[in-house]
């Protein structure tokens, strides 16, 4: 089966860079994704992660280690509207998405 | 801007009722998946339907049933609605199954079973 672990919250400063981590016990899987989810509002795209390494897009990241089993989303130059919620998600044979429980970032000023 | 819209946004149901949501995927998209969020979680899968057929199930009771139509709509049936079932339901599209597939979510039914 599988057991993805992210910290519940996490609160950061305008302008600074954050690391939301992913760890995740698994027999096998596509990729991972990262989903960013605002209160009341339907989770949206962030990343999709395949090999190995960082994939880079603006101001997020997305790096993955499939030996260690092992994901993060790192935001850099924080903004307000980056409080959220951060959902890492493994994409199990391009059916069913398995979603951590989020991590809830909090971004104050 | 998500291109999945679903109804209705919120619902109260009392234990035992019968419930259907719907959900309109984005034109083109064939393949239509289910999710269960409960306060403070990750979203839960329900199923997944491609081309009107059930494509794959995780682990929800026969009471939570779906059906797809050819016009990219989908609904979701909960019979014997439990207090558990309270949660937001999501529905998500994509073009098709496996590989590099973002789902495209809408924003949910709010369902609170009393």
């Amino acid at each position: 089966g599988q057991n993805i672990d992210q910290p519940t919250e996490m609160t950061a400063t305008e302008g600074a860079i954050v690391q939301i981590n992913c760890t995740y016990q698994t027999s096998g899987f596509n990729g991972l994704f990262w989903y960013q989810q605002h209160a009341g509002e339907a989770p949206t795209f962030l990343s999709y992660n395949v090999l190995d390494g960082l994939e880079e897009k603006g101001r997020f990241s997305s790096f993955l280690s499939r030996s260690k089993g092992y994901s993060y989303l790192l935001l850099k130059e924080l903004q307000m509207k980056d409080s959220a919620s951060y959902l890492c998600a493994l994409d199990q044979a391009g059916t069913a998405l398995i979603f951590g429980k989020g991590t809830t970032l909090s971004v104050s000023s | 801007e998500t291109g999945v819209t679903q109804s209705p946004t919120h619902l109260i149901k009392t234990r035992g009722q019968q419930v259907t949501l719907r959900c309109s995927s984005q034109s083109g998209h064939n393949t239509v998946s289910w999710y269960q969020q409960a306060l403070g979680q990750g979203p839960q899968f329900i199923f997944q339907y491609y081309r009107e057929e059930e494509n794959g199930r995780g682990n929800f009771p026969p009471r939570f049933s779906g059906l797809q139509f050819p016009n990219y709509s989908s609904e979701l049936n909960v019979n014997a609605l439990e207090l558990d079932d309270s949660a937001l339901y999501l529905c998500a599209s994509s073009p098709g199954t496996g590989g590099y597939s973002p789902l495209h979510f809408g924003n949910g039914t709010r369902l609170t079973v009393t």
